[in-house]
């Protein structure tokens, strides 16, 4: 049958330019927002958080930016490498201490050498 | 430190047959979730402790699926009998107090066939 996985998005970069992902997320409510990765065969590994009162926050090679006024979430990673091939999800929850996190649909990101 | 830890990392079984997953959360968590992962698509919560008490099961198909955490500590979660349908990732994660800073161990792929 048909793979969900093939209508997964996909972004394909060469190595050293710079990624963007993007992520459109419905509750207006939510307060915390998190970017992860998640390589082949493994768990959503945590990447980078921001909170509903920021609008940008950058860590190593990764920035996220919030525009909470379209709901939409983007990921950047400066100087892409081989080992940011993965897939990345948005997760989104209504505080930082919240019990409930609900994943967005992941972007496939592939490096090409 | 390890990490949350799941076995087996694999399994294959024929439709209607029973299948039981075990994960060992990080030491000192007392929150453990067990998450869905269809492919291509994003975890998705089946149920939630703190400590041995599931707090929320909302989303577990209870006729099907049952899961127990009798000490507070490791978790298996069981589906009997299996469905195509249930053929996924099934993830573990566990944290000390919020969903946004858990740690997913690296999950069970079950086929169902």
């Amino acid at each position: 049958g048909e793979s969900v996985g093939l209508h997964l998005p996909t972004l394909s970069v060469q190595e050293g330019d710079n990624s963007i992902i993007n992520c459109a997320y419905s509750n207006s409510a939510s307060d915390y927002f998190i970017w992860y990765k998640q390589e082949s065969g493994k768990g959503p590994q945590f990447i980078i958080d921001i909170r509903s009162n920021m609008d940008k926050r950058q860590g190593q090679r990764v920035t996220v930016l919030l525009n909470k006024t379209v709901k939409h979430l983007s990921l950047q990673i400066a100087a892409t490498q081989p080992g940011d091939s993965a897939v990345y999800f948005c997760a989104e929850t209504p505080s930082t201490g919240a019990n409930n996190l609900f994943f967005g649909t992941g972007t496939r990101l592939t490096v090409i050498p | 430190e390890a990490g949350v830890v799941q076995s087996p990392r694999y399994k294959i079984i024929e439709k209607k047959q029973p299948v039981a997953f075990w994960c060992n959360p990080i030491s000192g968590h007392n929150t453990l979730y067990w998450y869905l992962q269809n492919l291509g698509q994003g975890p998705e919560l089946l149920i939630r402790y703190e400590n041995e008490e599931a707090v929320d099961d909302s989303q577990l198909p209870k006729d099907r699926f049952s899961a127990e955490r009798l000490k507070g500590v490791d978790s298996t979660l069981k589906i009997q009998p299996a469905e195509l349908g249930d053929s996924a990732v099934y993830l573990c994660a566990s944290s000390q107090k919020a969903a946004a800073e858990a740690f997913f161990g690296q999950g069970t792929r079950l086929t169902v066939v």
